[in-house]
């Protein structure tokens, strides 16, 4: 089946200590993204990739980074910079930046 | 001004009522509009896609967009207790490379 696997369900971070959340995709899409989802904030764009080993600033990129080294795979990294992580955060992709987004199940990140 | 403002509710409805469900929108660029439907600890999704004024009917849903009000709404029509949930509105700017901007969400709860 197609769509959108996001690892793993839930994670717990230490204080200090950088973690990495999964998302690929086999739908064969250009554009992924990263959001940011809080009890009464909608979804907050974290980072966004159009293409390849490319990708931009969202609205909330301050304490994480992103890489795009396989068109498939788009990892999220939530630095110790971050100093508030815990939140639900769901990864989508779309054929390109002008068609619906598609969702993966999401990650739900808590603070030991 | 929010570029994207929905009422978060909650909706409460009986079975088989008609649930109205509505954004506004400030910018006239946008140009895509989408309707998810996110339940709980899971991933938004798509429900609806149109790119301009009118109707666009599926099943027991209608999107409604109406750009000269910068208006759009979701119709369902004999809601289910399995409509039970939230939905989130989404727009699309006609600029290329941009990223779906998000309404904070409707939470709406059919009872039976």
């Amino acid at each position: 089946d197609g769509g959108i696997t996001q690892s793993p369900k839930y994670l717990f971070r230490k204080e200090g200590q950088n973690v990495t959340l999964s998302c690929e995709q086999n739908l064969n899409h250009d554009a992924m993204y990263w959001y940011r989802q809080d009890p009464g904030q909608g979804l907050r764009l974290i980072y966004y990739s159009q293409i390849v080993n490319d990708f931009q600033k969202g609205d909330i990129a301050e304490g994480y980074s992103v890489s795009r080294e396989k068109k498939e795979s788009f990892p999220l990294t939530v630095t110790s910079a971050q100093k508030n992580p815990t939140a639900f955060y769901l990864c989508a992709s779309s054929q390109d930046s002008n068609q619906p987004q598609h969702f993966g199940d999401g990650t739900r990140l808590s603070i030991l | 001004q929010k570029e994207v403002e929905q009422d978060p509710g909650p909706l409460s409805v009986p079975e088989g009522a008609i649930v109205s469900l509505n954004c506004t929108y400030s910018n006239s660029a946008f140009q895509y509009f989408m309707w998810y439907r996110q339940y709980s600890r899971k991933g938004p999704e798509l429900l609806m896609y149109t790119y301009s004024s009118g109707n666009k009917e599926d099943g027991r849903f209608t999107a409604q967009v109406d750009k000269s009000s910068k208006y759009i709404s979701l119709f369902i029509r004999d809601s289910q207790p399995s409509d039970s949930a939230t939905y989130l509105c989404a727009v699309l700017p006609r600029q290329a490379g941009t990223a779906l901007i998000f309404g904070k969400g409707t939470t709406l709860s059919v009872s039976s």
